[in-house]
């Protein structure tokens, strides 16, 4: 069964510290997306890559975020320095981007970050 | 920039009920269209998407959606609303014709009343 998997599930330090949150795609999938989902803004598009390369990341804040896939099968978020309004659920999802079709993405389970 | 919303904030009904999710979209061109659910800790799980072809689109656990052109609406629909079915849902829209982005409504809380 396969499945995008994260970790760590939670998350909780204080501000001013890096945050690094990894992701395993479904293996074969060629796209990565990183989403955040607080109550307030619901879920945002952070960045995206397709085999590999950042295609966007006009969603991440660029001073102190940063998101890398350093292989086929490892997507990274990092925060740095971390602030509270970070605090929120970060997604992965993988998928294939489709040709004659579209394909759905695979979220995992997410990261639930808490800076104090 | 297509973009999609959902009017209510919380969908309330009785188990046994139908059960109707609602969804706008707006995007430039034939949309592809997707519906996907959120179980509490839990992250997204797909349930339809509509590409082309049948306006009414079946997917996992008994929900549909149809499709309509004229009035740019996607609504999520279950014609007996089970307990387990309480979750948030979302709306997303892809623009074919352009990169591999989904804008995702804001999302509905579905409550299903024993």
């Amino acid at each position: 069964d396969a499945r995008v998997t994260q970790t760590p599930r939670h998350k909780v330090t204080e501000m001013g510290q890096e945050v690094t949150m990894r992701c395993q795609p479904i293996l074969g999938h060629n796209t990565v997306f990183w989403y955040r989902q607080t109550m307030m803004q619901g879920l945002e598009l952070l960045a995206y890559f397709r085999n590999r390369a950042p295609l966007d990341d006009s969603g991440m804040p660029k001073d102190r975020f940063s998101a890398e896939m350093p292989d086929a099968t490892l997507a990274t978020l990092k925060i740095q320095p971390s602030e509270p309004r970070d605090s929120a659920v970060y997604f992965c999802a993988s998928g294939l981007p489709g040709g004659q079709g579209v394909n759905e993405q695979f979220f995992g389970p997410g990261t639930r970050l808490t800076v104090l | 920039a297509q973009s999609v919303a959902q009017p209510e904030d919380q969908v309330n009904v009785a188990e046994g009920n139908p059960l109707t999710v609602k969804c706008t979209y707006s995007v430039s061109g034939n949309p592809y269209l997707f519906w996907y659910v959120q179980y509490p800790n839990r992250g997204l799980q797909f349930l339809l998407k509509y590409i082309t072809g049948d306006n009414l689109v079946k997917g996992s656990y008994g929900f549909e959606a149809e499709f309509n052109k004229s009035q740019t609406s996607f609504h999520l629909k279950k014609p007996s609303a089970l307990v387990s079915d309480s979750a948030l849902y979302f709306c997303a829209v892809r623009d074919p014709g352009g990169n591999n982005r989904l804008a995702f409504g804001k999302g509905n809380q579905v409550v299903v009343i024993p």
